[in-house]
């Protein structure tokens, strides 16, 4: 079974420039997550989507980052401009089961995105 | 904001030596999960107790929840130089949103 795919996995950009994740999750995972790892940090969740509705982006900075999950699949993060603290590694996830099941199925996540902002 | 905070924050063993890291939480949980991140593997699930249970085993990890102190124990028994990785709790709650704690870095001596 293929795993949760990220692309690029580095990029350096310089602060106020504009960046784009990409991610597809695990083929029939309804649940979508992105987080956000600063280095010695644990992740922290960015935003949550079913199929293509957002369930959680309280902790998404909404100025500056935006996401999408178009059609229930793929999905891409946004980052227009980025800040010096945005620098990070960011980790999609995705999970089997809908956010009303009893929870139990585990995230799987992709290797991640390292951003290094200038 | 993170749930959990893990104790210690770094620890150091030798091999075959067990390991124990602590996690404290928050808020109320309907699970908690304890992953492993390396920089091989990346973040990988590795085992999950409910919020009725108190112990589960799986191969050499043992975890224990106390929710009335709101605390999980996680424990490696026989530890391999493969086991060193950073370790985090991740507790789910409301509307299945899942908050990781700062994580336990774990290095094994062979």
């Amino acid at each position: 079974e293929a795993g949760v795919a990220q692309s690029p996995r580095y990029k350096i950009i310089e602060k106020r420039q504009s960046v784009a994740f990409w991610c597809n999750p695990i083929s029939g995972h309804a649940t979508l997550y992105w987080y956000q790892q600063i280095l010695g940090q644990g992740p922290k969740l960015l935003i949550q989507f079913q199929n293509n509705g957002v369930v959680d982006d309280s902790q998404l900075p909404k100025d500056r980052f935006s996401a999408e999950r178009l059609k229930g699949v793929d999905s891409t993060l946004k980052i227009q401009p980025a800040k010096l603290e945005d620098s990070a590694v960011y980790l999609c996830a995705s999970r089997l089961r809908s956010f009303r099941g009893d929870g139990t199925y585990e995230q799987y996540f992709g290797p991640g995105t390292r951003l290094t902002v200038t | 904001s993170q749930q959990g905070e893990e104790d210690p924050q770094a620890l150091s063993i030798q091999e075959g030596e067990n390991a124990t890291m602590n996690c404290s939480y928050k808020t109320s949980i309907n699970n908690l999960q304890w992953y492993r991140q390396n920089s091989g593997r990346g973040l990988v699930h590795l085992i999950l107790i409910r919020s009725n249970e108190r112990e589960k085993h799986s191969g050499r990890l043992r975890v224990t929840l106390d929710t009335s102190k709101k605390s999980s124990s996680l424990l490696i028994t026989a530890s391999r130089a493969a086991d060193t990785a950073s370790y985090f709790c991740a507790g789910r709650g409301g509307y299945q949103k899942v908050t990781f704690g700062t994580g336990t870095k774990l290095q094994v001596i062979p």
